[in-house]
């Protein structure tokens, strides 16, 4: 079946560097590729998408292309803040109409 | 466009007693659902809403948990009795029927706490 296999965390970066979290999916067919954002005591946010081999979605600097020759859609940004500490959820799409969902990557950015 | 709702934001219970949560969607949105996400796990889905019709709750046990959304739009999850393993965030999120990316909008969630 449909599977996303994510990095486990937590990820500790200084403020500035850079970022990548790694993610591999399993699926049949064509799905859609999701990162999730989820800040301290708040639900889960859309970060961005991407549906189709070799998309790249991005958002608020960050960044994730669909590589299908690799299953992956790793998230990466250049420089992060402190700001963007939370937990990073990877997800595909399955039907009917629902998301398959990684464990999450705790990412801890220190001043 | 105002959000998708939810109430209460925590909640302490002892085990074997009951508890509700109750979730408006984003207007429009026909699809609903609950998740149960355990701390440092992802989301686990409970069950799926489209319209008033369930889609999905095969991972609902339904021995202590239920969920209802009359008229399609408000939803309620109950549990009944509590088990300790059940404290988690339980997350609504709702999504149109449009959306061809299934794209999924959360509330803030309800905190559970069984002790």
């Amino acid at each position: 079946g449909n599977s996303v296999t994510q990095m486990e965390g937590p990820v500790t970066l200084s403020e500035e560097a850079f970022l990548t979290i790694n993610c591999t999916y399993t699926a049949t067919g064509y799905p859609s590729l999701f990162w999730y954002v989820q800040y301290p005591g708040e639900g889960l946010q859309l970060l961005l998408k991407a549906t189709k081999a070799d998309d790249k979605g991005s958002n608020k600097g960050f960044e994730a292309t669909y590589r299908k020759e690799t299953t992956s859609f790793h998230l990466e940004k250049g420089s992060v803040q402190v700001s963007d500490s939370a937990v990073y959820f990877c997800a595909l799409s399955g039907p009917p109409y629902q998301l398959i969902w990684g464990a999450g990557t705790k990412l801890i950015i220190k001043p | 466009e105002a959000g998708v709702a939810q109430s209460p934001r925590y909640k302490i219970i002892e085990k074997r007693q009951s508890v509700a949560f109750w979730c408006n969607p984003i207007s429009g949105h026909a699809t609903l659902y609950w998740y149960q996400q355990i701390l440092g796990q992802g989301p686990k889905l409970l069950i799926q809403f489209q319209n008033n019709g369930v889609v999905d709750d095969s991972q609902l046990p339904k021995d202590r948990f239920s969920a209802e959304r009359l008229k399609g739009v408000d939803s309620t999850l109950k549990i009944q009795p509590a088990k300790l393993e059940d404290s988690a965030v339980y997350l609504c999120a709702s999504s149109s029927i449009t959306a061809l990316f299934y794209e999924q909008y959360f509330g803030p969630g309800t905190r559970l706490t069984v002790t």
